[in-house]
């Protein structure tokens, strides 16, 4: 089965841009990529999903390298709530009886 | 909207006793979810259920037992429970099939084993 590798923690300033990273070089063609984060003491909440393109919501932007081998979730301006776990996973069908959800990236903000 | 709705919210079992978490969802969303979480570990899929009346074992489903009667339930069955299964309980729905719809989680079941 396909995985993901991010890095265990990132840090970012309050109010700048932050791009977390994620290698997902077993991907298969009909996976999509899921972002999911998760606040202290919350269930993980839905970020961005895609299969191909970038993609953009009201809370990031998911951009997907053209081989689908990597992707990144960009936050376009940290703020304090936004420190969190996040998580890239795959999902395709392939593996929906499987969790994928691996250890995530721990990112902490700055004031 | 209520969404996700896990009930209790905090348990205190002792080896060998039962108990079932209950998942309700609000969205009339087809597809639901078990998943534990132990501490700073990512999330594990117990169960799932694609359907009212179906069920399907995901990647730790031994010592649990699931029924999906009503397609806004899903719950979770602990029939002795053992210290191995402290950890917290998270339920999630999906509109279909969560790799096109996403997962809606509720707010978590913290479950101590002693």
């Amino acid at each position: 089965d396909a995985k993901t590798t991010q890095p265990n923690s990132m840090e970012s300033n309050e109010e700048e841009p932050v791009h977390l990273p994620c290698n997902h070089s077993t991907i298969s063609g009909t996976d999509y990529i899921h972002w999911y984060r998760q606040l202290p003491s919350q269930g993980p909440e839905y970020v961005i999903h895609g299969l191909t393109s970038n993609v953009n919501n009201r809370m990031a932007s998911l951009a997907i390298a053209e081989d689908r081998k990597s992707s990144t979730l960009i936050l376009h301006r940290a703020t304090l709530r936004d420190a969190a776990v996040y998580y890239c996973i795959l999902r395709g069908f392939s593996n929906a009886g499987k969790s994928t959800f691996g250890d995530g990236t721990t990112l902490t903000v700055k004031p | 909207n209520a969404g996700v709705t896990q009930t209790p919210k905090f348990r205190v079992l002792k080896t060998g006793q039962s108990m079932t978490l209950l998942c309700a969802q609000d969205m009339n969303h087809e597809y639901m979810y078990w998943y534990r979480q132990d501490p700073g570990m990512g999330l594990r899929l117990i169960h799932y259920s694609v359907g009212e009346g179906t069920t399907a074992k995901g990647e730790v489903p031994d010592g649990y037992n699931v029924s999906r009667l009503k397609k806004q339930n899903f719950l979770l069955g602990l029939e002795s429970a053992a210290p191995s299964q402290t950890s917290v309980y998270f339920c999630a729905s999906s509109k279909g099939p969560a790799l096109i719809y996403g997962y809606t989680f509720g707010s978590g079941t913290r479950l101590t084993v002693v």
